[in-house]
């Protein structure tokens, strides 16, 4: 049984560039999460998708957006990437029943 | 926002030493949550705890839910080289499945 995934591992991009990142939630799995994890820092919650539509969102600038597909894998987008977009990407998937979150293994995003 | 304190930054030990590290917020928690993470991986699940005053044991782990809702412990015992990594505290303060708040968490070194 597959964990979470994510996908690419690393990508550096520049400035003023867009990126998207991939997550595959674990099998029986429905609700993702995204986090951003900057260096020395403990993740911060960017926001969560059920059934296709964003559910909450934290304290993250509109050129982070996101998708969920009907088969419940997720995307996120940033625009406009700044320095300070680089960071660890973290995905966390969780289910109905299912009180807690489980991680993936991150996309290390560097912004040059 | 709500921010969990977790200090110090760093921890150093002797192999088969036991550590405790506690987490603090301003604010109350419903759930709180301790996770490892070791270089270049995602968060893993350690503990969860769901009811005040509640006291969990996972092998050489133990955790406890403050009284007051607003702190946990994590105690490891024996420690062991493999217990290297860094250990933060979570917390949730609304429903199943929403947004996890996280520590800065603490760097765990042990010695051979």
């Amino acid at each position: 049984d597959a964990g979470v995934t994510q996908s690419p591992t690393h990508l550096i991009k520049t400035r003023g560039q867009q990126v998207t990142l991939r997550c595959s939630p674990k099998s029986g799995h429905d609700t993702v999460s995204w986090y951003q994890q900057a260096l020395g820092q403990g993740p911060q919650f960017i926001f969560q998708y059920y059934e296709e539509e964003e559910r909450q969102r934290g304290n993250f600038p509109d050129r982070f957006s996101g998708h969920q597909f009907p088969n419940y894998s997720s995307e996120l987008n940033v625009n406009a990437l700044l320095l300070g977009d680089s960071a660890l990407y973290l995905c966390a998937s969780s289910g109905v029943g299912l009180r807690e979150q489980y991680f993936g293994p991150g996309t290390r995003l560097t912004v040059t | 926002g709500q921010q969990l304190n977790q200090s110090p930054q760093s921890m150093f030990i002797q192999e088969g030493e036991d550590v405790s590290m506690n987490c603090t917020s301003s604010s109350i928690f419903n759930t709180w949550l301790w996770y490892k993470q070791d270089p270049g991986e995602g968060p893993v699940l350690l503990i969860a705890l769901y009811k005040a005053g509640e006291l969990t044991s996972n092998g050489r782990l133990t955790a406890q839910f403050g009284i007051t809702r607003k702190d946990s412990f994590l105690n490891i015992s024996a420690s062991i080289p493999s217990d290297v990594g860094i250990y933060f505290c979570a917390g949730r303060s609304t429903g199943a499945n929403s947004k996890l708040t996280f520590g800065k968490g603490i760097t765990l070194s042990v010695r051979p």
